[in-house]
């Protein structure tokens, strides 16, 4: 079974501060996905990340992929109140795993307050 | 911007009775999913459908559940037997290609089962 942990569980944050929040598996994924959730709604996708090593940016939000494939980050940049949130990863396995679905973590809950 | 909708988004149902919760996925998607995420957990998968048949599922996918795609445009999951353990929300998924690019979650049916 792999596992997907995200750090930190919880982060509370003043408006204009940066946050990284991880992702970590003892497992290779082929590709790492973020979302974002909001209470009672479903996840929104943020980004995939396939490549090992690959960095996406949008907007104030960084994510890399790790070289091996089995980590990931998000780095936030200048947070605002707007960005509080729950913060998922979630990773594919490898082809030839014979499995297609999509593994989640616990998430990082971001509270951003102004 | 195109979305998958599903209804009801809360239902109450004895133990024991059937339920069927409903998806209508993105038009042009050809891959469709079930993820449920029981109150304070993970989101975990259930399901994939692919070409009208199960491409994969997991353990907690067992002879209770099914999926069904009537139809063109619906994507249906029923519950044969409710059990109380069975309340969470349900969050069905599309996606134009395989997972490794994203899905498109819908908001989510909450079951509640007393």
């Amino acid at each position: 079974t792999q596992l997907l942990e995200q750090s930190p569980q919880f982060l509370s944050i003043q408006e204009g501060e940066n946050l990284t929040v991880y992702c970590n598996s003892s497992s290779v994924f082929s590709s790492l996905q973020w979302y974002r959730q909001e209470p009672g709604e479903g996840p929104v996708l943020l980004v995939t990340v396939v490549t090992g090593g690959e960095v996406k940016k949008l907007k104030r939000l960084t994510f890399q992929f790790g070289d091996a494939r089995k980590d990931s980050s998000l780095h936030i940049t200048a947070a605002q109140p707007g960005d509080t949130g729950l913060y998922l990863c979630a990773g594919v396995s490898p082809p030839g795993a014979g499995s297609y679905q999509l593994t989640f973590g616990k998430g990082t809950k971001l509270s951003v307050i102004p | 911007e195109p979305e998958v909708t599903q209804t009801p988004s809360h239902q109450v149902t004895q133990m024991g009775q059937e339920v069927i919760l409903r998806c209508v996925p993105i038009s042009n998607h050809l891959y469709f999913y079930w993820y449920r995420q029981i109150l304070g957990q993970k989101v975990e998968f259930l399901v994939s459908f692919y070409n009208n048949e199960i491409s994969e599922k997991s353990e907690i996918f067992d002879d209770q559940f099914s999926v069904e795609r009537p139809d063109g445009s619906n994507f249906t999951l029923k519950i044969r037997s409710t059990k109380l353990e069975d309340s969470a929300m349900y969050f069905c998924a599309s996606s134009r290609l395989m997972s490794d690019y994203g899905y498109t979650f819908g908001s989510g049916t909450r079951l509640t089962v007393v």
